[in-house]
C-alpha cells in the first residue's frame, strides 16, 4: 500500500531564511506532485516531477525527486510572508489507474517578519 | 475559461438527508475526480472517472455515488448523510496522458448535523 509522509507538518520560519520540506513515500512511483493551498482556498499546482533526478524551480521554491530513495524535497530560499500556506505532496501509484494520487497530510508553513 | 467549478460553496445537511454536489469543467479533460479533505489531513480520493460513462471507486467511496453522462459534468451524490461526511469536497480534472496534472475546483464545505 502506498503511503506518503511529509515532514515537518508545521513550520514557522523567519523571513529571509531557507528551509526544506520532505516528502517520503513507501512504494515505487514515477510521478510526484506538489500543491499549495491557502487557508479556505483550493489547491494550486506548483510542480510535476516525472523522473529520477528531476528538479524544478519557480521563484523561491525548488522541488526535486529521488525515486531510488523515494524522496522528494521542496526547498524554500529566502522565505517571504507570501509563501505562508499549506504545501502538499501527492504521489501517483506506479502502474496504477491514471491519476490515482495519494496525498501527504500537508506542511503548514508560516513565514514571520 | 472558468476551469473547474463547484456548487454549492457551503451546505448544511441534517442526518439522513441527501444531496448532490455539482462539478463542471470546461477544459475538455477526460479525467475527473472527487476528493474529501478533513481538517489537518491531506485529500482522499472518493471516486474518479476516466471518461463519460466510466467511473471507479477511490480510497473512501462508502456513502457516495457518482455518475458521468458528459465530459463536462461529474456530480457526487450523498445518500443518507452522516456526521462522518462533514468535510470539504474538492472536484478536480486532468487530461489523459502521463503528465496528468490535476486542476482543482474551489471546494464545497459540507456540514452534517
Amino acid at each position: 500500500e502506498l503511503k506518503v509522509e511529509q515532514n515537518p507538518l508545521f513550520l514557522s520560519m523567519q523571513e529571509g531564511k531557507n528551509y526544506t520540506i520532505y516528502c517520503n513515500y513507501s512504494t515505487t512511483s514515477d510521478r510526484l506532485y506538489w500543491y499549495r493551498q491557502d487557508p479556505g482556498k483550493s489547491l494550486e499546482s506548483l510542480f510535476v516531477l516525472l523522473s529520477n533526478g528531476a528538479v524544478k524551480q519557480e521563484g523561491r521554491l525548488m522541488a526535486s525527486l529521488d525515486t531510488k530513495a523515494r524522496l522528494s524535497t521542496l526547498h524554500i530560499t529566502a522565505a517571504v510572508h507570501d509563501l505562508s500556506a499549506t504545501y502538499f505532496c501527492a504521489v501517483a501509484r506506479y502502474g496504477g489507474s491514471q491519476g490515482n494520487l495519494i496525498f501527504g497530510k500537508g506542511t503548514k508553513l508560516s513565514v514571520k517578519p | 475559461n472558468a476551469g473547474v467549478t463547484q456548487t454549492p460553496k457551503f451546505r448544511i445537511l441534517k442526518i439522513g438527508q441527501s444531496m448532490t454536489l455539482q462539478c463542471t469543467q470546461d477544459m475538455n479533460h477526460n479525467y475527473m475526480y472527487w476528493y474529501r479533505q478533513d481538517p489537518g489531513m491531506g485529500l482522499k480520493l472518493i471516486y474518479y472517472s476516466v471518461g463519460a460513462g466510466i467511473t471507479d471507486k477511490g480510497e473512501v467511496p462508502n456513502g457516495y455515488n457518482v455518475s458521468r453522462s458528459t465530459t463536462e459534468d461529474f456530480p457526487l451524490r450523498l445518500e443518507l448523510a452522516a456526521p462522518s461526511q462533514t468535510s470539504v469536497y474538492f472536484c478536480a480534472s486532468s487530461s489523459a496522458g502521463y503528465y496528468n496534472e490535476q486542476f482543482f475546483g474551489p471546494g464545497t464545505r459540507l456540514t452534517v448535523l
